[in-house]
């Protein structure tokens, strides 16, 4: 059984260009949240994906979008990047997104702005 | 808002020895609490879970027991092995979001 994919692994990018990050989650899992991990931080919660809508969103600004498809996979996407946004960005999967379920991560894409 | 606290790494530990992580958090609601381990250069890896009060998670060795009167959910465990050098992870999730705190290193020399 497959875990939670990502792709890339790893990316370079100059700052003011656009990027997009791709998720497969776990199978059996609808709901797919994702999390921008800066060097030495914890993770922080961008948003959350369920039924290709967005049901919650952190504290992340609107340059920060993302997409969910049919098939469950989903899409970060990061418009005018900044020096800021290099970072580990993480992509976990769910049953049902609620208090007591368990999140499952994929190994990231590494994010660096030039 | 929602928080999670966890003692500053680094810590170092001789094999075999006791460790223990402290961990407190902050959440409107009942949260349910997770630790999570994290090795070089890979994603986060679920290591506990407890979903209500007096919960005890345990895996590999490792346990925490979920404390409502104190706000805690520290990591324990008996006697570590080089093998459980990484980075761990306190977390709650009072809704569909996971807290995270900022993580504790742990190196374990032989």
């Amino acid at each position: 059984d497959a875990g939670v994919t990502q792709s890339p692994t790893h990316l370079i990018k100059t700052r003011g260009q656009q990027v997009t990050l791709r998720c497969s989650p776990k199978s059996g899992h609808d709901t797919v949240s994702w999390y921008q991990q800066a060097l030495g931080q914890g993770p922080q919660f961008i948003f959350q994906y369920y039924e290709e809508e967005e049901r919650q969103r952190g504290n992340f600004p609107d340059r920060f979008s993302g997409h969910q498809f049919p098939n469950y996979s989903s899409e970060l996407n990061v418009n005018a990047l900044l020096l800021g946004d290099s970072a580990l960005y993480l992509c976990a999967s769910s049953l049902d997104g609620t208090r007591t379920d368990t999140q499952y991560f994929g190994p990231g894409t590494r994010l660096t702005v030039l | 808002g929602d928080s999670v606290t966890q003692m500053e790494g680094p810590v170092t530990l001789s094999e075999e020895a006791f460790l223990t992580i402290n961990c407190t958090y902050t959440a409107t609601g009942y949260p349910s609490l997770f630790w999570y381990v994290q090795y070089p250069g890979e994603g986060l890896q679920l290591l506990l879970k407890a979903t209500k009060a007096d919960d005890k998670g345990s895996n590999k060795g490792f346990e925490a027991t979920y404390r409502k009167e104190t706000t805690s959910f520290h990591l324990e465990k008996g006697s570590v092995q080089v093998s459980d050098s990484a980075v761990y992870f306190c977390a709650n999730q009072a809704g569909t979001a996971l807290i995270f705190g900022k993580g504790t290193t742990l190196s374990v020399s032989s």
